[in-house]
């Protein structure tokens, strides 16, 4: 069955480390989203990718990087500029970005403890 | 500015007992999401309508496009109905979901 794994389901870093939290889709999906939940706030976008090499910026994306090489793959870096890593982090897909009658397609979630 | 609100926050209802979510948002859309969250935390995505309508089970997500407001109904609630329910609203003219707060819904067996 097609859909996005997210790895691993739980992490601690130190302060001061980089950790890279990994997404990985297998439904040929073009756009790649991540998320980050907070409690008592809704998901923020933090960077979304439209094709493969391609990604922008979304409303949260200090602190963090990202890289499309390839379709499947949609890997975020929490670098140690982010002043308040923890949180849950959510990988979504969608099969185009531009056409909104394509809904998301979420994956499980990680879950960075910064300690 | 684009904003999305849901009501309540927090909903404890005994099983059988129809409920009922809201979702009202500030400008106009192009689509609306209904989504759950699991204690677990993955979500799954429910309905996106952008007009009238849909139902799927005991779900049924409705859409009044000139009031700006959506409703997500759960008939003969289930303990296992207990979950977030997230409504999401792509505004008309961006790329991206504004996403609410959640609403909290315990049914107790």
């Amino acid at each position: 069955d097609g859909g996005i794994t997210q790895s691993p389901k739980y992490l601690f870093r130190k302060e001061g480390q980089n950790v890279t939290l990994s997404c990985e889709q297998n439904l040929n999906h073009d756009a790649m989203y991540w998320y980050r939940q907070d409690p008592g706030q809704g998901l923020r976008l933090i960077y979304y990718s439209q094709i493969v090499n391609d990604f922008q910026k979304g409303d949260i994306a200090e602190g963090y990087s990202v890289s499309r090489e390839k379709k499947e793959s949609f890997p975020l870096t929490v670098t140690s500029a982010q002043k308040n890593p923890t949180a849950f982090y959510l990988c979504a897909s969608s099969l185009d970005h531009r056409h909104y009658n394509y809904g998301y397609t979420f994956g499980s979630g990680t879950r960075l403890t910064v300690v | 500015k684009n904003e999305v609100e849901q009501s309540p926050q927090n909903l404890t209802a005994q099983e059988g007992e129809f409920i009922t979510i809201n979702c009202s948002y500030s400008v106009g859309i192009s689509a609306l999401h209904w989504l759950q969250q699991h204690p677990g935390g993955g979500i799954v995505s429910l309905f996106m309508l952008s007009s009238g309508k849909k139902k799927h089970g005991r779900l049924i997500a409705t859409i009044n496009i000139q009031e700006k407001h959506s409703s997500l109904h759960i008939t003969a609630s289930h303990p296992r109905d207990s979950a977030v329910y997230i409504c999401a609203a792509r505004f008309s003219g961006t790329y991206k979901y504004i996403f609410g707060t959640g609403t909290r819904l315990k049914v107790l067996a």
